[in-house]
């Protein structure tokens, strides 16, 4: 198994332009994230699916967008890159979230990330 | 609301000695609780969780740590340093039977550096 794989691994973009950051996952989970990383903040929570065609904003969602039209991949899109959006994107997955049961299914796992540039 | 704070955000050790590393967090509901590991320009990894089974949670690498409900405290330990333990930790909380899905709630980071 691969586990979460991202695409590309760097890229660097000018401001106004646009790109897509891929995220694959061959768990079969049925959650996907997008996080961001920025020095001294810790991973904040971009957007999140809980399920094939289904989205929602998470802490810092402005400025990006999100699809999932298969359950294994999760795409996070940049319209209008600004330099503020410089940053490490990691992506997670999840079999699911909160208690079923007596078990508690909050683990994520982490793609290796996307550094990008926006000069 | 849920948050996590990591109380020091650089920690320094020599190899062999102990490692302890800080987190206190706040939560309405019964937490889960995790530590990540992030080596240089890696993603996450998984130490250890706590779900409401044993308070003391033992996870890879020798690394455990200890849920104290009293303090809010899930602190990091581990008894002799590595050099190859080297890296940024994460406190992570989540209530998985709060709202918002159950999210992961990160800390800003404890740096620990392993001296030789």
């Amino acid at each position: 198994n691969a586990g979460v794989t991202q695409t590309p691994k760097f890229r660097v973009l000018k401001t106004g332009q646009s790109m897509t950051l891929l995220c694959a996952q061959d768990m079969n989970h049925e959650y996907m994230y997008w996080y961001r990383q920025d020095p001294g903040m810790g991973l904040r929570l971009i957007h999140y699916s809980v399920g094939e065609g289904t989205t929602a904003k998470g802490e810092v969602p402005d400025g990006y967008n999100v699809s999932r039209l298969k359950k294994q991949n999760f795409l996070l899109g940049l319209e209008s890159a600004a330099p503020s959006q410089t940053s490490v994107y990691f992506c997670a997955s999840s079999y699911r979230s909160g208690r079923v049961s007596s078990t508690i299914y909050n683990e994520q796992f982490f793609g290796p990330g996307t550094r990008l540039t926006v000069l | 609301a849920q948050s996590v704070t990591q109380l020091d955000s650089h920690v320094s050790v020599s190899e062999g000695t102990p490692v302890l590393l800080r987190c206190n967090y706040s939560s309405s509901y019964s937490p889960s609780l995790f530590w990540y590991v992030q080596h240089p320009n890696k993603g996450l990894q998984l130490l250890l969780k706590y779900t409401s089974a044993a308070t003391l949670v033992k996870g890879i690498n020798g690394f455990e740590a200890e849920f104290k409900k009293s303090e809010t405290s899930f602190h990091l330990t581990k008894p002799s340093a590595h050099m190859s333990d080297a890296a940024e930790y994460f406190c992570v909380v989540s209530d998985p039977d709060g709202g918002s899905q159950g999210n992961l709630i990160f800390g800003k980071g404890t740096k620990l550096s392993v001296k030789p």
